[in-house]
């Protein structure tokens, strides 16, 4: 088994200020993802990476930067945080196998604008 | 394009009673679906997924799903819940494709009362 760690479970930062959501995992998968999850809206995809350095925007990639530094961690930052971004950021892993693309999720980090 | 719906936002059902979280998708080829659920302050953990064969999937803790082509459907179902079934439940598909990014529906979010 594996785990996946996301730090800091609740951030809390000034509008307009640059704020980063770390993401480790011990899986050795290949593949990390962030999520935003709104409340009533499921999960929107913002970026993901398939290796190491590499870098894949989702749909929701405008106002975050992503890297991908190391094959175990996943970092997400918001470039100015608003208000209206208050979310919970979920940090995800997978591995390909023959029944598919299966994510593994962490317990998520919750952003809050002030 | 691929889609998921889930089109009950909240269930309300009855300790002891049977259950169905309905999820209806759509995409052109051969799907892989999942259910996922989040409990409070948690991650997503992954229930019962289907890729191929048997129509009908078993997860964990009795639930089960049914994959119907020709709806375009992926059903959960559980004979009796328990107050501990009480959380969201997510509906994925991903394409039957070596990689894909799942795509989520909105959430369903359970309550069981005594």
């Amino acid at each position: 088994g594996g785990i996946i760690t996301q730090t800091p479970k609740f951030l809390i930062g000034q509008e307009g200020q640059k704020l980063t959501l770390k993401c480790q995992q011990n899986f050795n998968h290949d593949t990390m993802y962030w999520y935003r999850q709104d409340s009533g809206k499921g999960l929107r995809l913002i970026y993901y990476s398939i290796t190491e350095n590499d870098l894949q925007k989702g749909d929701l990639s405008e106002g975050y930067d992503a890297s991908r530094e190391k094959k175990s961690s996943f970092s997400l930052t918001v470039t100015s945080a608003q208000k209206n971004e208050m979310a919970v950021f979920l940090c995800a892993s997978s591995i390909v196998t023959n029944s598919g693309n299966t994510l593994y999720f962490g317990e998520g980090s919750r952003l809050i604008v002030v | 394009a691929q889609s998921v719906t889930q089109p009950d936002a909240r269930v309300t059902v009855s300790e002891g009673a049977s259950l169905q979280l309905r999820c209806k998708y759509s995409y052109s080829g051969t799907p892989y679906l999942f259910w996922y659920v989040q409990y409070p302050r948690q991650g997503l953990q992954l229930l019962l997924k289907y890729y191929s064969g048997d129509p009908v999937v078993q997860g964990v803790n009795g639930f089960e799903a049914e994959f119907i082509k020709s709806n375009s459907s992926f059903h959960l179902r559980k004979a009796s819940v328990h107050w501990s079934d009480s959380a969201v439940y997510f509906c994925a598909l991903g394409a039957s494709s070596s990689f894909s990014k799942l795509v989520f529906g909105q959430g369903t979010s359970l309550s069981v009362v005594p």
